[in-house]
């Protein structure tokens, strides 16, 4: 079965700095998708950022960035300039030919 | 675009009762899936269905839970009895395509407290 790991179950930020958060994956397939999702208090999953694996170039959106690495299984997620409403729950998924798979889960907390 | 709507957003219910969630997919997506969140064991997907055919329900933890999709506008998710340990958010998503790895949009929860 696939998995996926997230090593950091909780982190801080200072406002306007950069965090980045980690996530591992295991699977035999090589093709593949890569997803971030943010929960914040809300309850609300909002996609953050998707990255296919065949693609070599690393996924941005605005201030999101990932450093994907296909051979270690590496899948981390760069927030720039963080802002307080990026304090949440960061989930990572992995999915082949089955649905998402998510991870546990990382709090970030930004601190003004 | 309305976005995935669940119903109830709270559900407290005593032991025993059944339960009933809903879902109303995003218009125009033929996949969605049914997911449940708790602190110990996260996300886990319980079902999913492609144009409203159920594909795998490998997740369903037992025969107490059922679920359906009459209509590609419609699903419900029942638990019938209910039990504590059932107690979670219980996610709706929908995606468009048909592929298992399409983006996920999710509803708001129902948050299930079963006393």
């Amino acid at each position: 079965a696939q998995t996926v790991t997230q090593s950091q179950p909780e982190m801080s930020v200072q406002e306007a700095e950069t965090v980045t958060l980690s996530c591992t994956y295991d699977t035999s397939e090589n093709n593949y998708y890569l997803f971030w999702y943010k929960q914040p208090p809300s309850r609300q999953m909002i996609l953050v950022i998707r990255q296919e694996a065949y693609k070599q170039q690393n996924a941005t959106e605005n201030r999101f960035s990932v450093n994907f690495q296909k051979a270690a299984k590496s899948f981390s997620l760069k927030i720039s300039d963080s802002q307080l409403g990026d304090t949440a729950m960061y989930f990572c998924a992995w999915s082949g030919n089955t649905p998402l798979v998510f991870g546990k889960g990382t709090r970030l907390s930004v601190i003004a | 675009d309305a976005g995935v709507i669940q119903s109830p957003r709270h559900e407290v219910t005593e032991m025993g009762q059944e339960v009933t969630l809903r879902c109303k997919p995003i218009s125009g997506h033929n996949s969605l899936f049914w997911y449940r969140q708790t602190m110990m064991r996260g996300l886990e997907l319980l079902i999913y269905f492609n144009n409203n055919v159920p594909i795998d329900d490998s997740g369903m933890p037992e025969d107490r839970f059922s679920a359906k999709m009459p209509n590609a506008s419609f699903s419900t998710l029942k638990i019938q009895p209910s039990e504590p340990r059932d107690s979670a958010v219980y996610f709706c998503a929908s995606s468009l395509g048909g592929q298992v790895n399409s983006p996920l949009h999710f509803g708001n929860g129902t948050r299930l407290t079963v006393t």
